[in-house]
């Protein structure tokens, strides 16, 4: 069975940096693309940034672009997001998702909450 | 690519059919012959979950009353007979190029 746990929410100050982490089980991390997504408080979903297999492409939102960096660890099934320079409008709970074929999203974690305040 | 989806808020009848639609800014149909078009359900306090993928492929588990259609830039989810736990907040997704992007979202509630 798969499983996403995402961990490495919590309280930052704006300009601050948090780094999140998922931990994967139940299918062969090294051979999926991985996906971030988000959901600001009452808002929609947002798609974040992706990474392919080994770790050697990825893609941003415009809006994180040059802040966030997505990296992966497959020796320990493991995604990451580096958050850097973070703002009131980055807080949203955190989705790690699984890609399939790089064109749906069938497994989701259950997220996990990043707040921006002072 | 830019998404849109309409209505974005749909009250509905028990037992009625309903829909929504999703158009893109570019063509989403790839030479492979796949619309590269999801749709999610996400219900309330939980993680979104697959309906539809890549245009029109019910995802294992989807009850058959749901369906997608559409190729190109315009595209539909069909409820044929809605039911109580089919409200919620449901999504487009451009899946076709990065950076994707989800539809505004339709709050679906029964009236």
């Amino acid at each position: 069975e798969v499983h996403l746990v995402e961990s490495g929410g919590g309280l930052v100050q704006p300009g601050g940096s948090l780094r999140l982490s998922c931990a994967v089980s139940g299918f062969t991390f090294s051979n999926y693309w991985m996906t971030w997504v988000r959901q600001a408080p009452g808002k929609g979903l947002e798609w974040v940034a992706n990474i392919n297999e080994d770790g050697s492409h990825s893609y941003y939102a415009d809006s994180v672009k040059g802040r966030f960096t997505i990296s992966r660890d497959n020796a320990k099934n493991s995604l990451y997001l580096q958050m850097n320079s973070l703002r009131a409008e980055d807080t949203a709970l955190y989705y790690c998702v699984k890609d399939e074929r790089t064109a749906y999203y069938l497994y989701w974690g259950q997220g996990t909450l990043v707040t921006v305040s002072s | 690519i830019v998404v849109t989806q309409s209505p974005l808020s749909l009250p509905v009848t028990p037992g009625e059919p309903a829909s929504i639609s999703c158009r893109s800014s570019q063509n989403l149909l790839y030479n492979n012959g796949y619309n590269y078009l999801d749709w999610y359900l996400q219900k309330p306090g939980k993680s979104p979950q697959l309906l539809i993928y890549l245009g029109s492929n019910r995802a294992s588990g989807v009850p058959d009353r749901f369906s997608g259609s559409g190729s190109g830039t315009d595209f539909t989810l069909k409820i044929s007979k809605v039911e109580a736990e089919d409200v919620g907040i449901y999504y487009c997704l451009q899946t076709l190029q990065a950076p994707k992007m989800f539809g505004q979202g339709t709050k679906v509630e029964i009236k």
